[in-house]
Parts: structure tokens; C-alpha cells; sequence
């Protein structure tokens, strides 16, 4: 199975701040990569797919980079609105997995 | 616009059987790829099956050989057959459409698997 790590688990941080989250993939994944973001109690919402596009209707503040094992996600100027929990997750092959997730809070 | 409403959760005794649903209006089951993801408290997300529009099937080693994926093309609907459920199969289950990545999800459905 391929191992999906995200680093930093936690985050604290400011309106306005650039945050960066990275996500290694165990094996080469191409850019089969995808991010999401969810608050308590809520669905996961898909901001980011095939590691660099951006979803429809998600702020253009959100970017992703990477391909092989290396991936980001930017958030180039933090809204109260984006204080959340993101995840990452490959689709190159099965089991699909998802990182442990990063929490991003208030500084 | 696309909805999935998650239904058929609840408490259920370890070794028992569920049977959830996924009601989709705004696209057709049987044209996309959907999956379902589950969340346990607290816990991160952990993929679990899916089903492409051809009919093949695929399942995380933690659920193969219990559950089924399936789905009822004049009812649109999705299902996750979850046959010998365990403690550890507690979770918030979520049906998504695989379009690229996850692309849309449901609202989820809590499956609680205790004595």
C-alpha cells in the first residue's frame, strides 16, 4: 500500500499568513494527487485534483504543486473561513489513501 | 447539481449486518465511479470501496470479503452491503462520486458497531 504523509500534523496561524502543508507519497504517484478540506462535523470538500488543479467554485488563494512522491498545498493569504482540517490523498492505485490530516488553526 | 443523501445507519451489534444507501440526483449512478469513505471518531479519512461504471469492484483489505458495493440503476442508488461488522467498523460513512478525486460527497451516515 502506498503510505501518504502530511506534515505538520498541526498548524497554528494568522489571517493574512501564507501557510504551506506538504504530503509525501511512500511510492511514485505521478500526479494523481488530490486535497481536501473539512470542518468539524462536515463532508470533506475537494479543493485541489490531479495535484494542481483547482476545483470549480474554490478560491484561487488555494494552490497545489508536486508530482512523484513530493506534493503542496498553498494557501497564499489565510481567511477565517479556511481554519480547517486538510487531507491528502492519493488515486494512482489501489487501496486509494489518504494522509493523517493537518489541522489548521487560529494563531 | 449533484446530491447524495446517505441513509440506513445506526447501532448495530459486533457481528452483525447493515445495509447503507446512497440516493443521488443530479448525476447517474451507473455513469461515474463512486466510492465510499469512512471517517472513524476522530480519526482521519480511510477509504474504503468503489465501483467504476463498467461494474468492477474494489475494496480496502480491512473490508474485503465483508462488504459489498452495489447499486440499483432505476433507483440511482448506491449501496454498501456490510456483512460481520466490527468495533473497529465504526465510523461516519460517506458515499462520493470519483469523478477526479472525490469530487462530491454526501452528508455521511453513522454506523455504530457496539454491544
Amino acid at each position: 500500500d502506498i503510505q501518504m504523509t502530511q506534515s505538520p500534523s498541526a498548524l497554528s496561524a494568522s489571517v493574512g499568513d501564507r501557510v504551506t502543508i506538504t504530503c509525501r507519497a511512500s511510492q511514485r504517484i505521478s500526479s494523481w494527487l488530490a486535497w481536501y478540506q473539512q470542518k468539524a462535523g462536515k463532508a470533506p470538500k475537494l479543493l485541489i485534483f490531479k495535484a494542481s488543479s483547482l476545483e470549480s467554485g474554490v478560491p484561487s488563494r488555494f494552490s497545489g504543486s508536486g508530482s512523484g512522491t513530493e506534493f503542496t498545498l498553498t494557501i497564499s493569504s489565510l481567511q477565517p473561513d479556511d481554519f480547517a482540517t486538510y487531507h491528502c490523498q492519493q488515486y494512482n492505485s489501489y487501496p486509494y489513501t489518504f494522509g493523517q490530516g493537518t489541522k489548521l488553526d487560529i494563531k | 447539481e449533484v446530491q447524495l443523501v446517505e441513509t440506513g445507519g445506526g447501532l448495530i451489534q459486533p457481528g452483525g449486518s447493515r445495509r447503507l444507501s446512497c440516493a443521488a440526483s443530479g448525476i447517474t449512478v451507473s455513469d461515474n465511479y463512486m466510492s465510499w469513505v469512512r471517517q472513524a471518531p476522530g480519526k482521519g479519512l480511510e477509504w474504503v470501496s468503489l465501483i467504476y461504471s463498467s461494474g468492477s469492484t474494489y475494496y480496502s483489505d480491512s473490508v474485503k470479503g465483508r462488504f459489498t458495493i452495489s447499486r440499483d440503476n432505476s433507483k440511482n442508488t448506491l449501496y454498501l452491503q456490510m456483512n460481520s461488522l466490527r468495533a473497529e467498523d465504526t465510523a461516519v460513512y460517506y458515499c462520493a462520486t470519483a469523478r477526479r478525486g472525490f469530487d462530491c460527497w454526501g452528508q455521511g451516515t453513522l454506523v455504530t458497531v457496539s454491544s
